[in-house]
């Protein structure tokens, strides 16, 4: 059974730092892999989705990047702001495309501090 | 603009009472879940649905049930509520293939008492 970890569970920074998320996956036979970030108390937005044969996806300030054979993902995110203090998540298909659902690492809590 | 819609984002219920949790996407969405977030453990997949009437049991089934009477609709029923069901629940959808992402509504807040 797929388990994805996070590490750093939580991180806390001085605004304006590059910053590193971590996801790793047990199960390499993936179609794709999501971040998504959750504010306190609210539901998760996708922020990127990386299929298989991609290596990386930007989107802004975000990065992301896709190893595959070594079952690693990283989130990276450019000068900080605190309005990215938010959950972390990423996620991987249970089976295919992720009609069967997604499985979650637990999430990294980031703080950007002003 | 893409939407899932939860029929409440706070509830409190006693003990032995039957729930229903409604979620709603205007995306025409083939594929519907419902996931529940618990400190510590994550959020684990309850129940999926494929389609209209089609519904598959996620990794913890036990305790809930669910119904997909129309493609836009997909509830979960708490047949007979406990305190261990205290708990987040999200809902999601997606358009079948391996190249969509998964859109949550907003999240419903169940306290069991």
């Amino acid at each position: 059974k797929q388990e994805v970890t996070q590490i750093p569970a939580a991180l806390s920074v001085p605004e304006g730092e590059n910053l590193v998320l971590n996801c790793s996956f047990t199960d390499s036979a993936i179609y794709n892999l999501q971040w998504f970030r959750q504010d306190p108390g609210k539901g998760l937005t996708s922020l990127l989705l990386i299929q298989s044969s991609q290596r990386e996806q930007t989107s802004g300030r975000l990065n992301a990047s896709l190893d595959k054979s070594s079952g690693r993902s990283t989130l990276y995110i450019a000068a900080s702001q605190p309005g990215d203090s938010a959950t972390y998540l990423c996620a991987v298909p249970n089976s295919g495309g992720g009609a069967d659902g997604l499985t979650f690492g637990k999430g990294t809590h980031l703080i950007i501090q002003p | 603009d893409v939407k899932v819609t939860q029929s409440s984002r706070y509830l409190v219920k006693r003990t032995g009472e039957k729930v229903f949790l409604e979620c709603v996407q205007d995306m025409d969405h083939e594929n519907m879940f419902w996931y529940r977030q618990d400190p510590g453990l994550g959020l684990r997949l309850i129940y999926f649905s494929y389609d209209v009437k089609m519904k598959e049991k996620g990794d913890i089934p036990e305790g809930y049930s669910v119904s997909r009477e129309k493609k836009e609709r997909f509830s979960l029923i708490l047949e007979s509520a406990s305190t261990n069901q205290t708990s987040m629940y999200l809902c999601a959808s997606t358009s079948a293939g391996a190249l969509e992402t998964q859109y949550f509504g907003p999240g419903t807040r169940l306290l069991v008492l």
